[in-house]
């Protein structure tokens, strides 16, 4: 199998502080990860693509101080929210590419649920 | 260049139905056509996928036809069940382009 856990699965915070997010492969190395956000009834937009070993690409409109995004490993991808406001609520999903398949054949992790008071 | 256009918005099918979706894209430069599922609060899952290099695929009660000339291609439910209710995106892709997901079909079938 092909299996992507997200961690933790909803998560309220105070407008202000940080909230860290992570990614994990577990059953497959993943030299690529990406990060995705989804407001209700929405589509998936793609926030970044994580490398491992090097630093992510952020899509037009992201703001990497604020999304920082971390692949430490081949198994593990994270994603901390600095200084998350109200408008950052949202529905964070992260996907995983075996090996080198790039964005081939992803496999989503079940999604965060942040909500920013 | 990379508009991904998906329709219907919205689906409603009786129970042993057909439900089809349908995916038009701009970019000649994709080569993976991939069909995902989402159910509510949960994240996606590849329901199914084809090449340019052929025409159609089978997976159990799922079928993708794709139209190289016409840049298109679409999703087949056959004999579709209340579990098959979820929405459905498009999201084509060449390692050459940025992911862009269609913007989705909410599907319901009625029992």
């Amino acid at each position: 199998g092909a299996v992507v856990s997200q961690h933790p699965s909803w998560v309220i915070c105070k407008s202000g502080t940080s909230v860290k997010i992570e990614c994990r492969s577990l059953d497959f190395q993943a030299t690529t990860m990406f990060w995705y956000r989804q407001f209700p009834k929405q589509s998936l937009m793609l926030m970044a693509t994580s490398n491992e070993g090097s630093k992510a690409t952020y899509e037009q409109g992201v703001e990497k101080d604020k999304f920082l995004i971390n692949h430490a490993s081949l198994t593990l991808s994270t994603l901390t929210v600095t200084s998350a406001h109200p408008e950052d609520s949202s529905f964070y999903i992260c996907s995983a590419a075996k090996g080198g398949a790039r964005g081939y054949e992803q496999y989503f992790g079940p999604g965060t649920r942040l909500t920013v008071t | 260049q990379q508009q991904v256009k998906q329709s219907p918005q919205s689906l409603i099918v009786q129970k042993g139905g057909i439900s089809i979706i349908n995916c038009a894209y701009e970019n000649t430069a994709f080569d993976y056509f991939p069909w995902y599922q989402q159910f509510p609060g949960k994240g996606p899952a590849l329901l199914i996928a084809i090449r340019p290099d052929v025409s159609e695929k089978k997976e159990g009660r799922f079928t993708i036809s794709f139209n190289k000339s016409a840049k298109q291609f679409s999703l087949h439910i056959m004999d579709s069940q209340p579990g098959d209710s979820a929405t459905y995106f498009c999201a084509p892709y060449s390692s050459a382009s940025k992911i862009i997901f269609g913007s989705g079909t909410r599907l319901s079938i009625r029992p």
